[in-house]
């Protein structure tokens, strides 16, 4: 059983800067697991902000970033808003299968 | 532009089936392949399969394979996923979203499913 894992629970300042990782079971995380982040606030869809790594959507705000850092994903908000306040979710692709990180809880105080 | 609007709240008895559907608009139907996903009250995201309507292509979660069939109807730019033999711990927000060549895009605003005798 693969598992993808992320921080429960992060707390970051107004205009500070945070990072959300995501490790898989397998090993080290890379281009081939095509690694895609989501932001999620209650009672609404997911959406997606970062695609294949580092990529962003028309959508995406600038101050979303995405990395490989060390054997894991990384996805870093810089000059974080009250807005970013959301649950955060990687996802990771094995062998045609994707699956989920269990999600990063995020709060901005 | 793209959106995925998908069909209403369902409740249904255990051992029953579900079968959501999300319809496209603002891109060619066949250029995106379509991801399901779902989420249990207060849980994380599970994803469920994934078609492509350009050539029928479909891929499950193992979790899912002896349950669930997602399908295309091309002519009206909808997707289909299909849940057989529900129970209780099926109840969740199912979500579809479209994903190509490695991209997740947008998304649909779920469907809530609710198992219950």
């Amino acid at each position: 059983q693969t598992v993808v894992t992320q921080e429960p629970s992060l707390t970051v300042s107004p205009g500070g800067t945070v990072t959300l990782t995501c490790a898989s079971s397998t090993g080290a995380v890379t281009n081939d697991y095509h690694p895609n982040w989501f932001q999620q606030k209650p009672g609404q869809a997911p959406r997606t902000l970062i695609y294949n790594i580092n990529n962003k959507h028309s959508w995406t705000p600038a101050r979303f970033s995405g990395s490989l850092l060390g054997d894991k994903a990384a996805l870093t908000l810089s000059g974080v808003q009250s807005e970013d306040e959301a649950e955060y979710y990687c996802l990771l692709i094995y062998g045609g299968a994707w699956v989920f990180g269990g999600g990063t809880k995020l709060t901005v105080l | 532009q793209v959106q995925l609007v998908q069909s209403g709240t369902e409740v249904k008895k255990p051992g029953a089936s579900v079968k959501v559907s999300c319809n496209v608009s603002g891109y060619t139907f066949g250029r995106y392949g379509i991801g399901w996903v779902r989420q249990a009250p207060g849980q994380g995201l599970e994803w469920i399969g994934w078609t492509n309507p350009y050539n029928g292509d479909r891929n499950y979660a193992q979790k899912f394979q002896d349950r669930v069939t997602v399908s295309i109807d091309t002519p009206t730019s909808t997707a289909y996923m299909e849940l057989r033999s529900l129970r209780s711990d099926d109840t969740a927000i199912y979500y579809c979203a479209t994903d190509y060549d490695f991209v997740w895009g947008s998304w649909g605003q779920g469907t809530m499913v609710t198992v219950s005798s």
